[in-house]
């Protein structure tokens, strides 16, 4: 089935510094991708999405393209904030699905990043 | 507009216990989904209602968990008898329809002791 791996944390970084955070997926359809944010106390949230090869998803300065040739979406930042502290999930959803009116994600296990000012 | 609401935020119960959790959607979202992580692994898919019909629970783990969702509102989600694995966060979130964000509410800690 289908199913994402990415990098162990916890990571920790200083404030300013570049963010990279890889993730990699098998999937034997063609699915949409999703990096989902999680920040102390709060539900997930939506950061970013892609829905075909190539194309890059943004939000809040965070990154990610989808590589269809390496089957990746690397999370990346230029340069992160303490309020960037949070869990991060790597997520991919079958467009099949997204067609027929359903949205089944498969999640990576999560990242924990901390950033010390 | 509210978000995607979960009650209670945490629990605590003992094995063997009944423990139901709540997902109240945003209003008017037909699509609602229970998902759980457990451990700090990977957050996995439970089931999915459209309104109150269960379209797809292939990842509900055995009979000792019962989803509801009647009247297409809110959900409940049960579990009788609990056991220790049954431990972690339980996440609610609902979506409109085609194509269309995936919203998540806070989600439930749920520890079995």
């Amino acid at each position: 089935g289908d199913s994402v791996t990415q990098m162990e944390g916890p990571v920790t970084l200083s404030e300013e510094a570049f963010l990279t955070i890889n993730c990699t997926y098998t999937a034997t359809g063609y699915p949409s991708l999703f990096w989902y944010v999680q920040y102390p106390g709060e539900g997930l949230q939506l950061l970013l999405k892609a829905t075909k090869a190539d194309d890059k998803g943004s939000n809040k300065g965070f990154e990610a393209t989808y590589r269809k040739e390496t089957t990746s979406f690397h999370l990346e930042k230029g340069s992160v904030q303490v309020s960037d502290s949070a869990v991060y999930f790597c997520a991919l959803s079958d467009r099949t699905l997204i067609i027929q009116g359903a949205q089944k994600l498969v999640f990576g296990q999560g990242t924990r990043l901390t950033i010390n000012p | 507009e509210a978000g995607v609401t979960q009650f209670p935020s945490h629990s605590v119960i003992e094995k063997g216990q009944t423990v139901t959790l709540r997902c109240d959607p945003i209003s008017g979202h037909d699509n609602l989904y229970w998902y759980r992580r457990v451990m700090g692994k990977e957050i996995k898919f439970l089931l999915h209602f459209v309104k109150e019909s269960k379209q797809d629970e292939s990842g509900m783990p055995n009979n000792r968990f019962l989803a509801e969702r009647t009247g297409g509102t809110y959900s409940t989600l049960k579990v009788q008898p609990a056991e220790l694995e049954d431990s972690g966060v339980y996440f609610c979130a609902s979506t409109s329809g085609f194509n269309t964000e995936a919203f998540f509410g806070q989600g439930t800690r749920l520890t079995v002791v």
